[in-house]
């Protein structure tokens, strides 16, 4: 039982590059989110999806796209990478969207990301 | 913006003693979730108290939750060395978008 698996663990891209992080869960969890925490910020949610073909914006949601055409993945996609986007990202899944009737919600290892 | 709002920003206590953070909220909630996070790794997942609930324990923890205060605490009993890390309240609005929103944490430091 891997949980959620988040790929690359670091990642140095130059300012206009883009890439995407990779996550994945095996748990059969509908709600899956990214979120990126800065030093002094706590978590702030990026994007979420309650599903498989349903996606929404969280509270920074700009200059990040996402896509779940699978229950298990939930890529995260730097359109064109800026220094403010260097932070950590972790992506998270639970049965429901708040945690709720479960254990809480299960994040994966983090991304570290430094954008040049 | 943040619902969530840890204090202290950073405890550091002696190993066995008991370590207490706690959590303010803006707005009525569901629930609220406590979070551990180790140094470089992603957050875990401690305990859940809903708003009807006052108290709730598991293990060397105790989390209590007065809903007309807007206020949570956590308190870790006999600390221990591995309990150093940063804990995280997470909240769910009342009315609101149903997705969880973190505060900034508390970084506990236990001295040996």
């Amino acid at each position: 039982n891997a949980g959620v698996t988040q790929t690359p663990k670091f990642q140095v891209l130059k300012t206009g590059q883009s890439m995407t992080l990779q996550c994945a869960q095996d748990m059969n969890h509908e709600y899956m989110s990214w979120y990126r925490q800065d030093p002094g910020m706590g978590l702030r949610l990026i994007h979420y999806s309650v599903g498989a073909g349903i996606t929404d914006q969280g509270e920074v949601p700009n200059g990040y796209n996402v896509s779940r055409s699978t229950t298990e993945d939930f890529p995260l996609r730097l359109l064109s990478a800026a220094p403010s986007q260097t932070s950590v990202y972790f992506c998270a899944s639970s049965y429901s969207n708040t945690g709720t009737g479960s254990r809480g919600y299960t994040f994966g290892s983090g991304t570290r990301l430094t954008v040049v | 913006s943040q619902q969530g709002e840890e204090d202290p920003q950073a405890l550091s206590i002696q190993e066995g003693e008991n370590a207490t953070m706690n959590c303010s909220y803006k707005t009525s909630i569901n629930n609220l979730q406590w979070y551990r996070q180790n140094s470089g790794r992603g957050l875990v997942h401690l305990i859940l108290i809903r708003s009807n609930e006052r108290e709730k324990h598991s293990g060397r923890l105790r989390v209590t939750l007065d809903t007309s205060k807007k206020s949570s605490s956590l308190l870790i009993t006999a600390s221990r060395a591995a309990d150093t890390a940063s804990y995280f309240c997470a909240t769910d609005q009342l009315f609101g978008n149903e997705k969880l929103t973190f505060g900034t944490g508390t970084r506990l430091t236990i001295i040996p």
